[in-house]
Order: structure tokens, then C-alpha cells, then sequence
């Protein structure tokens, strides 16, 4: 089916390690997203990405790493993991346009940084 | 700069009722205004959008929302409320002016709508 894939849905770590979060479109949607939940916040953008290895900050980058080497995978890395970062993730996608198109979201990612 | 107010943390409506969640933007150009849902343990899901045009938008599952470029608001409204329609609703929105990035959304802090019977 098509869609936006998160995985894992789940993820406990300690602080320090490292943590990859996996997103998967098969719109061929050119944009991609990555944004955390907090209570009080709403969804704040990490990072987002106009196209294969284009990629660029959002309001949260720090502390985070992505890359993007095929249009279809977007994969969000903490780097070293800490406490502020238990959050849920979201990573979505969006065809290209003038700014109308919407937002496709995966269903999340609940991360506990312990 | 863009950003999006949503006032209330927390509505509450009896079924049968008309709903209205609030909010409010700034913009340095003209607003792209969205509204998405978000249900228990899922991601958001889109239910209606702005660009230009009619400033009475209609959505999904009933609802519809007035853009009104004096009062800087985009609420969403629902002629008569479900219980099924008790969920978390985001307000968003992007500046025309900003460059590139695409669709990069500037999101409220969300309303929890409560329907009950």
C-alpha cells in the first residue's frame, strides 16, 4: 500500500547511544520532513529535505543528523542521546508545489531517552 | 517570521452541538492556512486547507473553516459535533513569502476537541 512508514513505533535507549529512526514514502514525494512532538509545543521541524541529498535545518536541529541518499528513505539521527530528546517523531512528505500542498504523516515514533 | 496562536488548550461540546477551535496567525505575506486532526497513537491527518479563493473552506468528515484576513483567523467549525470527532486538531500555517523548503508548515500547540454525549 502507499503510504508513509515509521519504524520502529517504539524505541527506549540511554542517553549517550546513538538512535536511528527510519522513514518511508512511496509517493516519490520530493519533500520530506522530520518533526517532534513535545506537550506545550506542538510539532516543532527538525529538518526537512527538497529532494535526494538536499537537505536543510529546521527550528530543532541540534543534536540531530539526517541524510537523504534516495527520494524514498529519510532516516533522523540522534547522534548521542539525551533526556530533552524523548519526544515523539514525526516524519512526513509532500509532493512539490507553491506552499498548498499538504503534509502526508507517518504514524510516529515514540522515543524514551532513559 | 510565521506562527500560528491556538488559544485554547482544551474544548468541549455535547454531541448535536455546533464546535469552533480557534485560531490565529501571523504572516509577513499571505498565509497558506491548513488544518490537520490527530487521533490517539497516530500521525496528523489532513483535513482542509487555504490558499486563496473563498474564505469558507470545506473539508473532511463535515468540517469547514473561515479565513478572515482582518482578525488574522483561520477557525474551524463543524455544524454538528460527532463523538467520533473527539480528537487533537492542529492549526498551520506557511508565509508566501518564504523561500523554498516546500511545504515547511509552522504548527500551533493544538486544541483537544472533547465531544460527549
Amino acid at each position: 500500500d502507499a503510504g508513509i512508514t515509521q519504524s520502529p513505533r517504539y524505541k527506549i535507549t540511554e542517553t549517550g547511544r546513538q538512535v536511528t529512526l527510519m522513514c518511508h514514502q512511496t509517493w516519490s514525494h520530493s519533500y520530506m520532513f522530520w518533526y517532534r512532538q513535545d506537550l506545550g509545543h506542538g510539532l516543532r521541524l527538525i529538518y526537512y529535505s527538497a529532494a535526494a541529498d538536499i537537505t536543510d535545518k529546521g527550528e530543532v536541529p541540534d543534536g540531530y543528523v539526517v541524510s537523504r541518499s534516495k527520494t524514498e528513505n529519510f532516516p533522523l539521527t540522534l547522534e548521542s542521546a539525551t533526556r530533552s530528546q524523548t519526544s515523539v517523531y514525526f516524519c512526513a512528505s509532500s509532493a512539490p508545489g507553491q506552499g498548498g500542498s499538504p503534509l502526508h504523516f507517518g504514524n510516529g515514533t515514540r522515543l524514551t531517552v532513559t | 517570521a510565521q506562527s500560528v496562536a491556538q488559544p485554547e488548550d482544551q474544548v468541549n461540546v455535547a454531541e448535536g452541538n455546533p464546535l469552533t477551535v480557534k485560531c490565529t496567525y501571523s504572516v509577513s505575506g499571505n498565509p497558506y492556512l491548513f488544518w490537520y486532526v490527530q487521533y490517539p497513537n497516530r500521525g496528523l491527518q489532513f483535513l482542509l486547507k487555504y490558499i486563496t479563493g473563498d474564505n469558507l473552506v470545506k473539508g473532511s468528515y463535515g468540517f469547514e473553516a473561515e479565513f478572515n484576513k482582518s482578525q488574522t483567523s483561520f477557525h474551524l467549525k463543524k455544524p454538528s459535533a460527532l463523538v467520533s470527532d473527539s480528537a487533537l486538531y492542529f492549526c498551520a500555517v506557511r508565509d508566501s513569502l518564504l523561500t523554498g523548503g516546500g511545504n515547511k508548515l509552522t504548527f500551533g500547540t493544538g486544541t483537544q476537541l472533547k465531544v460527549e454525549l
